[in-house]
Protein backbone atom coordinates (compact mmCIF):
# COMPACT_ATOMS: atom_id res chain seq x y z
CA UNK A 1 0.00 0.00 0.00
CA UNK A 2 0.96 3.83 -0.95
CA UNK A 3 2.19 5.85 2.67
CA UNK A 4 1.45 9.23 2.63
CA UNK A 5 2.70 11.10 -0.67
CA UNK A 6 3.68 15.03 -1.25
CA UNK A 7 4.10 16.56 -4.11
CA UNK A 8 6.08 18.50 -5.05
CA UNK A 9 9.41 17.22 -3.35
CA UNK A 10 11.49 20.65 -4.09
CA UNK A 11 11.01 23.82 -5.02
CA UNK A 12 12.26 27.24 -5.14
CA UNK A 13 10.63 30.73 -4.34
CA UNK A 14 10.62 34.25 -4.12
CA UNK A 15 9.82 36.57 -1.43
CA UNK A 16 6.30 37.89 -1.60
CA UNK A 17 5.16 34.81 -3.78
CA UNK A 18 2.35 32.20 -2.37
CA UNK A 19 3.16 28.65 -2.24
CA UNK A 20 0.62 25.29 -2.34
CA UNK A 21 2.33 21.75 -1.24
CA UNK A 22 -0.10 19.03 -1.61
CA UNK A 23 -0.89 15.60 0.47
CA UNK A 24 -2.37 12.73 -0.21
CA UNK A 25 -2.84 10.16 3.03
CA UNK A 26 -2.48 6.73 3.47
CA UNK A 27 -6.10 4.97 2.02
CA UNK A 28 -8.32 4.81 4.71
CA UNK A 29 -6.52 7.72 6.74
CA UNK A 30 -9.62 10.93 7.20
CA UNK A 31 -6.82 12.66 9.20
CA UNK A 32 -3.78 14.90 8.20
CA UNK A 33 -1.98 17.19 10.07
CA UNK A 34 1.08 19.51 8.76
CA UNK A 35 4.18 20.43 10.54
CA UNK A 36 6.95 22.51 9.37
CA UNK A 37 10.82 21.36 10.52
CA UNK A 38 13.00 23.96 9.71
CA UNK A 39 16.77 23.00 9.69
CA UNK A 40 18.27 21.69 12.41
CA UNK A 41 15.25 21.46 14.61
CA UNK A 42 12.39 19.46 15.50
CA UNK A 43 9.10 19.74 13.58
CA UNK A 44 6.17 22.18 14.26
CA UNK A 45 2.81 21.71 14.19
CA UNK A 46 1.06 23.87 11.88
CA UNK A 47 -2.42 22.06 11.39
CA UNK A 48 -4.74 19.17 11.72
CA UNK A 49 -7.61 18.62 9.69
CA UNK A 50 -10.10 15.68 10.18
CA UNK A 51 -13.12 14.84 8.05
CA UNK A 52 -13.16 18.46 6.45
CA UNK A 53 -12.74 20.53 8.94
CA UNK A 54 -9.94 21.75 11.37
CA UNK A 55 -9.17 20.60 14.38
CA UNK A 56 -6.26 22.10 15.46
CA UNK A 57 -3.80 25.01 14.45
CA UNK A 58 -0.34 25.71 15.83
CA UNK A 59 1.09 29.21 16.21
CA UNK A 60 1.55 30.36 12.83
CA UNK A 61 0.49 33.56 11.25
CA UNK A 62 -2.99 33.73 9.15
CA UNK A 63 -0.32 33.78 5.52
CA UNK A 64 -0.85 29.78 6.69
CA UNK A 65 -4.01 28.00 5.39
CA UNK A 66 -5.21 24.63 4.56
CA UNK A 67 -8.28 23.03 3.67
CA UNK A 68 -9.00 18.91 3.19
CA UNK A 69 -11.02 17.48 0.17
CA UNK A 70 -13.50 15.08 0.40
CA UNK A 71 -11.35 12.68 -0.60
CA UNK A 72 -9.41 13.67 2.60
CA UNK A 73 -6.69 14.80 0.70
CA UNK A 74 -5.10 18.21 1.62
CA UNK A 75 -3.31 21.29 0.45
CA UNK A 76 -1.40 23.93 2.50
CA UNK A 77 -1.11 27.31 1.32
CA UNK A 78 1.40 29.66 2.05
CA UNK A 79 1.29 33.35 1.34
CA UNK A 80 3.52 36.30 1.14
CA UNK A 81 6.77 34.18 1.63
CA UNK A 82 9.68 35.46 3.67
CA UNK A 83 12.89 33.76 4.05
CA UNK A 84 11.90 32.24 7.33
CA UNK A 85 9.45 30.04 5.66
CA UNK A 86 12.14 28.04 4.01
CA UNK A 87 11.84 24.59 5.80
CA UNK A 88 10.63 20.84 5.26
CA UNK A 89 6.91 20.71 5.09
CA UNK A 90 6.03 17.38 6.43
CA UNK A 91 2.18 15.84 6.22
CA UNK A 92 0.87 13.08 8.60
CA UNK A 93 -1.70 10.97 8.58
CA UNK A 94 -3.95 9.03 10.96
CA UNK A 95 -7.23 7.16 11.13
CA UNK A 96 -8.87 9.20 13.47
CA UNK A 97 -8.09 12.58 15.09
CA UNK A 98 -5.88 10.75 17.31
CA UNK A 99 -3.94 7.56 17.00
CA UNK A 100 -0.29 6.94 15.15
CA UNK A 101 0.93 9.47 12.88
CA UNK A 102 2.42 8.09 9.77
CA UNK A 103 4.52 11.20 7.84
CA UNK A 104 5.53 11.69 4.57
CA UNK A 105 8.77 12.57 3.15
CA UNK A 106 7.89 16.14 3.02
CA UNK A 107 8.40 19.41 0.55
CA UNK A 108 11.61 20.78 1.11
CA UNK A 109 10.79 24.70 0.25
CA UNK A 110 13.43 27.28 -0.19
CA UNK A 111 12.15 30.99 -0.12
CA UNK A 112 14.93 33.29 -1.93
CA UNK B 1 4.60 25.74 29.08
CA UNK B 2 5.63 23.18 26.80
CA UNK B 3 8.96 22.97 26.11
CA UNK B 4 11.01 18.97 25.33
CA UNK B 5 14.89 19.51 25.16
CA UNK B 6 17.54 16.66 23.67
CA UNK B 7 21.19 16.48 23.86
CA UNK B 8 22.36 17.12 19.89
CA UNK B 9 24.64 14.21 19.69
CA UNK B 10 25.73 10.87 20.02
CA UNK B 11 28.02 8.99 19.03
CA UNK B 12 28.71 5.23 19.18
CA UNK B 13 30.79 1.82 18.06
CA UNK B 14 28.81 -0.57 16.44
CA UNK B 15 27.61 -3.15 19.00
CA UNK B 16 27.46 -1.08 21.68
CA UNK B 17 24.00 0.61 23.41
CA UNK B 18 23.26 4.07 22.84
CA UNK B 19 21.32 6.19 25.28
CA UNK B 20 18.84 9.16 23.95
CA UNK B 21 18.10 11.47 27.20
CA UNK B 22 15.06 13.79 26.49
CA UNK B 23 13.34 16.49 29.34
CA UNK B 24 9.92 17.75 29.19
CA UNK B 25 8.50 20.66 31.50
CA UNK B 26 4.48 19.35 31.00
CA UNK B 27 3.90 17.73 33.90
CA UNK B 28 0.60 16.68 32.14
CA UNK B 29 1.98 15.04 29.27
CA UNK B 30 -0.20 12.24 27.96
CA UNK B 31 1.90 10.25 25.43
CA UNK B 32 5.96 10.18 24.95
CA UNK B 33 7.34 9.48 21.54
CA UNK B 34 10.26 8.35 19.68
CA UNK B 35 10.55 8.99 15.93
CA UNK B 36 13.56 8.50 13.82
CA UNK B 37 14.57 10.67 11.04
CA UNK B 38 16.99 9.33 8.53
CA UNK B 39 18.02 11.55 5.95
CA UNK B 40 16.04 12.58 2.83
CA UNK B 41 13.05 10.97 4.97
CA UNK B 42 10.03 11.35 6.72
CA UNK B 43 9.66 10.47 10.26
CA UNK B 44 8.95 6.91 11.75
CA UNK B 45 7.98 5.96 15.08
CA UNK B 46 9.36 3.93 16.58
CA UNK B 47 7.94 3.33 20.22
CA UNK B 48 5.90 5.85 22.66
CA UNK B 49 5.04 5.53 26.15
CA UNK B 50 2.05 6.61 28.34
CA UNK B 51 2.56 9.04 31.06
CA UNK B 52 1.65 6.54 33.98
CA UNK B 53 3.99 3.32 32.85
CA UNK B 54 7.75 3.65 33.75
CA UNK B 55 9.05 1.06 31.40
CA UNK B 56 8.50 -0.33 27.78
CA UNK B 57 10.51 -2.87 25.91
CA UNK B 58 10.32 -3.54 22.45
CA UNK B 59 12.74 -5.68 20.98
CA UNK B 60 16.17 -3.64 20.79
CA UNK B 61 14.86 -0.43 22.60
CA UNK B 62 13.71 0.26 25.77
CA UNK B 63 12.06 3.47 26.97
CA UNK B 64 12.38 4.48 30.39
CA UNK B 65 10.37 7.40 32.25
CA UNK B 66 10.58 8.96 34.74
CA UNK B 67 7.38 11.14 35.67
CA UNK B 68 8.81 12.82 39.16
CA UNK B 69 12.15 14.22 36.88
CA UNK B 70 10.19 14.57 33.55
CA UNK B 71 12.60 12.66 32.04
CA UNK B 72 12.53 10.15 28.92
CA UNK B 73 15.54 7.79 27.76
CA UNK B 74 15.34 5.71 24.72
CA UNK B 75 18.12 2.70 24.80
CA UNK B 76 19.00 1.08 21.63
CA UNK B 77 20.80 -2.43 22.39
CA UNK B 78 23.53 -3.65 20.15
CA UNK B 79 23.64 -0.55 17.84
CA UNK B 80 24.13 -1.10 14.03
CA UNK B 81 25.46 1.59 11.68
CA UNK B 82 21.95 1.48 10.08
CA UNK B 83 20.58 2.96 13.74
CA UNK B 84 22.81 6.49 12.57
CA UNK B 85 19.46 8.95 12.16
CA UNK B 86 18.06 11.94 13.70
CA UNK B 87 16.28 10.93 16.78
CA UNK B 88 13.31 12.82 18.40
CA UNK B 89 11.34 12.93 21.36
CA UNK B 90 7.85 13.56 21.20
CA UNK B 91 5.10 15.05 23.60
CA UNK B 92 1.16 15.32 23.86
CA UNK B 93 -0.60 17.33 26.12
CA UNK B 94 -4.19 17.87 26.87
CA UNK B 95 -3.20 21.71 26.23
CA UNK B 96 -1.63 20.80 22.86
CA UNK B 97 -4.47 18.86 21.99
CA UNK B 98 -3.65 16.66 18.99
CA UNK B 99 -0.59 17.99 18.45
CA UNK B 100 2.91 16.39 18.68
CA UNK B 101 5.57 18.84 20.48
CA UNK B 102 8.69 17.80 19.07
CA UNK B 103 12.40 18.48 20.66
CA UNK B 104 15.32 19.48 18.11
CA UNK B 105 16.55 16.16 17.75
CA UNK B 106 19.84 14.18 18.47
CA UNK B 107 22.14 13.18 15.96
CA UNK B 108 23.27 9.25 16.22
CA UNK B 109 26.75 8.69 14.58
CA UNK B 110 27.61 4.71 14.58
CA UNK B 111 30.95 3.95 13.56
CA UNK B 112 31.76 0.41 12.38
Amino acid sequence: DAGVTQSPTHLIKTRGQQVTLRCSPISGHKSVSWYQQVLGQGPQFIFQYYEKEERGRGNFPDRFSARQFPNYSSELNVNALLLGDSALYLCASSEGVTGELFFGEGSRLTVL
Amino acid sequence: GEDVEQSLFLSVREGDSSVINCTYTDSSSTYLYWYKQEPGAGLQLLTYIFSNMDMKQDQRLTVLLNKKDKHLSLRIADTQTGDSAIYFCAETTPQAGTALIFGKGTTLSVSS
